[in-house]
């Protein structure tokens, strides 16, 4: 079983649809969590970046955590036709000074016109 | 502000050559680390390099190896490279005392 698990999609909406993307984990042990876009051949942009447990808002862009149950989301509003891309949740543990990243497989989104 | 870069952009290469993949850091970035992502997968992490030597470091034989120079970049090296190296190599940038890390555009390695 993979740390982390993310549904590969892929995801296709209208424009202008609320986008839902989910992570669930297995570490217990991982405290900080992100989200990154990754356009097609090109390196990941850091989207969101999160702590605790709760909400945590950014324009269009709002990422949820919760702990309890081990599971964060993404939620796009209002999406875009820019916003088609793949989208990777990504996780690390608090301790431990190298701070490595354990990344879902990615999300492929599309946004229809 | 130039970001993380990386060169090349891409890289063909026989089995059995070895490698070599360049990266800097975003500027007031001290800590680079490496990840390789296969087609359709995310990303995994290789190693981290700090003040000049590695500091931990993932799931990867010893074929993969590495430097960080003075300046704070840093060189991935692959030996003896497999058909199954082919994937993107992303580089990340990071501040040693901070938390997000700051992906370059990656090189994406063939190996044939």
């Amino acid at each position: 079983q993979k740390e982390v698990e993310q549904d590969p999609g892929p995801l296709s909406v209208p424009e202008g649809a609320i986008v839902s993307l989910n992570c669930t984990y297995s570490n217990s042990a991982f405290q900080y969590f992100m989200w990154y876009r990754q356009y097609s051949r090109k390196g990941p942009e850091l989207l969101m970046y999160t702590y605790s447990s709760g909400n945590k808002e950014d324009g269009r862009f709002t990422a949820q955590v919760d702990k309890s149950s081990k599971y964060i989301s993404l939620f796009i509003r209002d999406s875009q036709p820019s916003d088609s891309a793949t989208y990777l949740c990504a996780m690390r543990e608090r301790s431990g000074s190298a701070r490595q990243l354990t990344f879902g497989s990615g999300t492929q989104l599309t946004v229809l016109p | 502000d130039a970001g993380v870069t990386q060169s090349p952009t891409h890289l063909i290469k026989t089995r059995g050559q070895q490698v070599t993949l360049r990266c800097s850091p975003k500027s007031g970035h001290d800590t680079v680390s490496w990840y390789q992502q296969a087609l359709g997968q995310g990303p995994q992490f290789i190693f981290q390099y700090y003040e000049e030597e590695e500091r931990q470091r993932g799931n990867f034989p010893d074929r993969f190896s590495g430097h960080q120079f003075p300046n704070y970049s840093s060189e991935l090296n692959v030996n003896a490279l497999l058909l199954g190296d082919s994937a993107l190599y992303l580089c990340a940038s990071s501040w040693d005392r901070g938390d997000e890390q700051y992906f370059g555009p990656g090189t994406r390695l063939t190996v044939t």
